[in-house]
């Protein structure tokens, strides 16, 4: 099975506090990574979609960063809102070789919860 | 808007029972998915599919199976319910990968919660 870690698995912060989660995915076979926000009782909803290495993306507060020559992405949340609390996911796809086209390989997610 | 709704949002069953849980989605997406979530265990891939007819397994198809005869459905079916099957099922969709210059983020349903008793 092919491999998608996240850490930390958990985090709570402070409102107003800056954070950043790690992804780490295979560097060989790169077609895409994905970002996911989860909130309680919804669905998983996209953040970004990235596919060039060194692809920076930005979505108010939140941005990520990509390497896909060593495999990992980082996603940012500056100034944290109670209302960032989520499960945040990342997910792999992959370009063949290892990896089935089409499908999405995710990590387990950290879980941010953010404190008034 | 994408829409990909899931035709029950909870959903009680017997073990042994066959149960259907559905999926539909109206971006003509070829690529829909089937996950299954538990707490700490993130979200795991049952089956998948990328084109009508044709369905791949992911990380755990034991015990389910699943039918996509239009583009637009893709169905889920628990063979013979039992009670580790009591999850919350995720359908999504997404257009292929293969197709060169496109966003192939997933959009998801609302999720069935299905209880096995």
């Amino acid at each position: 099975i092919l491999n998608v870690e996240q850490s930390p698995q958990s985090l709570h912060v402070q409102e107003g506090d800056s954070t950043n989660f790690t992804c780490s995915f295979p560097s060989s076979n790169f077609y895409a990574l994905h970002w996911y926000r989860w909130e309680t009782a919804k669905s998983p909803e996209a953040l970004f979609v990235m596919t060039l290495n060194g692809d920076e993306k930005k979505k108010g507060r939140i941005s990520a960063t990509l390497n896909t020559k060593e495999g990992y992405s980082y996603l940012y949340i500056k100034g944290s809102q109670p209302e960032d609390s989520a499960t945040y996911l990342c997910a792999f796809e992959g370009s063949g070789g290892g990896s089935t086209l089409g499908r999405l390989y995710f990590g387990r997610g950290t879980q941010l919860t953010v404190w008034p | 808007d994408v829409k990909v709704t899931q035709s029950s949002r909870y959903l009680v069953k017997r073990t042994g029972e066959k149960v259907f849980l559905e999926c539909v989605q109206d971006m003509d997406h070829e690529n829909m998915f089937w996950y299954r979530q538990d707490p700490g265990l993130g979200l795991r891939l049952i089956y998948f599919s990328y084109d009508v007819k044709m369905k791949e397994k992911g990380d755990i198809p034991e015990g389910y199976s699943v039918s996509r005869e239009k583009k637009e459905r893709f169905s889920l079916i628990l063979e013979s319910a039992s009670t580790n099957q009591t999850s919350m099922y995720l359908c999504a969709s997404s257009l292929w990968t293969g197709t060169g210059d496109q966003n192939t983020e997933a959009f998801f349903g609302q999720g069935t919660r299905l209880t096995v008793v």
